[in-house]
Order: C-alpha cells, then sequence, then structure tokens
C-alpha cells in the first residue's frame, strides 16, 4: 500500500529563518513526487514534480529535492506570505495520486 | 483562463437529501477526480474518470456517484446525504495522470 508521511504537522518560523519540511513515502514503482501550496479556504495549487532520485526543482525561495526514501522542501529566508498548508504526494506508474496529510507552516513577521 | 470551476461554492443539506456538485474545466485535459478533504484525513480520492466515457473509483466511493458529461464536465453526486459527508469536496483535472489542477472546493454540511 502506498504511504505519505509528512513532518512535522506544524512548524512556525521567524521571517528569515529558513527551514525544511519532510516527506517520506513508500510506493511501488514512483512514477513522480508531487508538492502542492494549499492556502486557507482555497485549493491545492501546483507548485514542483520531481521524478528520479537526486532530481532538484527552484522557484522563488523553495527547493524541493528528492531521495528514494522522501522529499524535502526547503524554504530559504521565509516571508510571511509563504504561510501555507503544503502537501506532498506520490504517484505509482500510471496510477492515481497519494497524498500526506501536509505541514501547515507560519511565518511570522 | 479559468481553470477548475466547481459549483456550488457552499451548500447545506439535511440528512437524506440528494445534490449534485457541478465540475468544468478549460484547459483540454483528459483526466479528471473528485476529492474529499477533513480534518486530519488529508485528501481522499472519491472518483476519477480518466477519460471521457470511462469513471473509477478511488479510496472512498460509497455514497457517491459520478457522471462524466463530456471532456469538460465532471458532475460528483450525494443520492442520500450522511452527516459523515460533510466535508470539503475538490474537483481536479490533470493531462494524462501528470500533476493536478484544483478548483476552489464545494464546502458541504450535512445536517
Amino acid at each position: 500500500e502506498d504511504q505519505v508521511t509528512q513532518s512535522p504537522e506544524a512548524l512556525r518560523l521567524q521571517e528569515g529563518e529558513s527551514s525544511s519540511l519532510n516527506c517520506s513515502y513508500t510506493v511501488s514503482g514512483l512514477r513522480g513526487l508531487f508538492w502542492y501550496r494549499q492556502d486557507p479556504g482555497k485549493g491545492p495549487e501546483f507548485l514542483f514534480t520531481l521524478y528520479s532520485a537526486g532530481e532538484e526543482k527552484e522557484k522563488e525561495r523553495l527547493k524541493a529535492t528528492l531521495t528514494k526514501k522522501e522529499s524535502f522542501l526547503h524554504i530559504t529566508a521565509p516571508k510571511p506570505e509563504d504561510s501555507a498548508t503544503y502537501l506532498c504526494a506520490v504517484q505509482p506508474q500510471y496510477s492515481t495520486l497519494t497524498f500526506g496529510k501536509g505541514t501547515m507552516l507560519l511565518v511570522s513577521p | 483562463n479559468a481553470g477548475v470551476t466547481q459549483t456550488p461554492k457552499f451548500q447545506v443539506l439535511k440528512t437524506g437529501q440528494s445534490m449534485t456538485l457541478q465540475c468544468a474545466q478549460d484547459m483540454n485535459h483528459n483526466s479528471m477526480y473528485w476529492y474529499r478533504q477533513d480534518p486530519g484525513m488529508g485528501l481522499r480520492l472519491i472518483y476519477y474518470s480518466a477519460s471521457e466515457g470511462t469513471t473509477d473509483k478511488g479510496e472512498v466511493p460509497n455514497g457517491y456517484n459520478v457522471s462524466r458529461l463530456n471532456k469538460r464536465e465532471f458532475s460528483l453526486r450525494l443520492e442520500s446525504a450522511a452527516p459523515s459527508q460533510t466535508s470539503v469536496y475538490f474537483c481536479a483535472s490533470s493531462r494524462d495522470f501528470r500533476e493536478l489542477f484544483f478548483g476552489e472546493g464545494s464546502r458541504l454540511t450535512v445536517l
């Protein structure tokens, strides 16, 4: 059974305080690992797809990395507008996504 | 581009009532999905449609039916609503099992 575990459940940072969110997974034949951002009262917004171990992708203050067992979302010098829930999902070959429960990030000024 | 549009955004039902959530996408995607999101449970797949004319059960299909009306539209029906179906429902679409694009959600309360 495919499983996705995200940690921590919640994270509070000061503006400018860099940190990382973790997504550990077990899946039979990974086709892709996805990161989403979700603001309160909104639908998830796509951030990144990672396909193979060693791959990295960046967008503004966010960088996602992938190993064979986990993915990290690194947040460098976060700003209050980075506050959101970050969701990780894995996709087995030719199948649907399995989502983790998310990490709620709060960045204080 | 509107992307994925869901209606209604809010709905309150009494136990036993029926209703249909509507979803439309304008991205020419083949695949469409219905998820529910509950506190502490994450996003769970109810039904999906890999392409026009096909539908398949997801993780939590009981109590729901779906219709892929055409390539753009995918509806979710609750025939006899139960309090356990109180949730936020998200429709999503994708191009052939790639990244999902979500709607804004439909917040349903069943009393």
